[in-house]
């Protein structure tokens, strides 16, 4: 299958500062990708849908001042949590459609647990 | 608002017995997919059924999907152990623009 890379895996970081979260598609191009949170014990919840250059549409509750998306290319998107705080340490996880119609696949990284405190 | 519901939420099985999970969804579909997560892991792609599919197999997994009911099923046979995780069912379709949902997911504990 398709491989996405995504990192840091794992990110400690001080109340207030900003964190960006990198995804980048290895061997294929999307023009469609998410992002995703997930707290602990329960399901991923989607933040956003990017498509390949225009904006992203974030999904009802998502601030999209505070959770930056830009997806510069068919292979790379970023996720940046700006002035971070305690309540957003959760686990994000990006994800690249490929494929369409019925065949539409998503590829996913390997998660990143942000931690901030 | 996010799609489906899954149940079980949780399930306990022991080792050698089969597991059904139940995942239902809200709006016509292109496919829909079953993924396993181990805890605090990534996601593990299992299976993908379309929506003109009403059964697929893979090893121990079988999943079967109703469109007409907005449900799909998948069940793993002759459970081992090594099957304890979170599993999730998630849906690809189309509203503006794709969109891939997932379930509230059930967590299989498989007892040795």
């Amino acid at each position: 299958g398709a491989v996405v890379s995504q990192h840091p895996s794992r990110v400690i970081c001080k109340s207030g500062t900003s964190v960006k979260i990198e995804c980048r598609s290895l061997d294929f191009q999307a023009t469609t990708m998410f992002w995703y949170r997930q707290f602990p014990k329960q399901s991923l919840m989607l933040m956003a849908t990017s498509n390949e250059g225009s904006k992203a549409t974030y999904e009802q509750g998502v601030e999209k001042d505070k959770f930056l998306i830009n997806h510069a290319s068919l292979t790379l998107s970023t996720l940046t949590v700006t002035s971070a705080h305690p309540e957003d340490s959760s686990f994000y996880i990006c994800s690249f459609l490929s494929g369409g119609g019925l065949n539409t696949e998503a590829f996913f990284g390997q998660g990143t647990r942000l931690t901030v405190v | 608002s996010q799609q489906g519901e899954e149940d079980p939420q949780a399930l306990s099985i022991q080792e050698g017995e089969n597991a059904t999970m139940n995942c239902s969804y809200k709006t016509s579909i292109n496919n829909l997919q079953w993924y396993r997560q181990n805890s605090g892991r990534g996601l593990v792609h299992l299976i993908l059924i379309r929506s003109n599919e009403r059964e697929k197999h893979s090893g121990r997994l079988r999943v079967t999907l109703d469109t007409s009911k907005k449900s799909s099923s998948l069940l793993i046979t002759a459970s081992r152990a090594a099957d304890t995780a979170s599993y999730f069912c998630a849906t690809v379709w189309m509203d503006s623009s794709y969109k891939l949902i997932f379930g509230s997911g059930t967590r299989l504990l498989v007892r040795p």
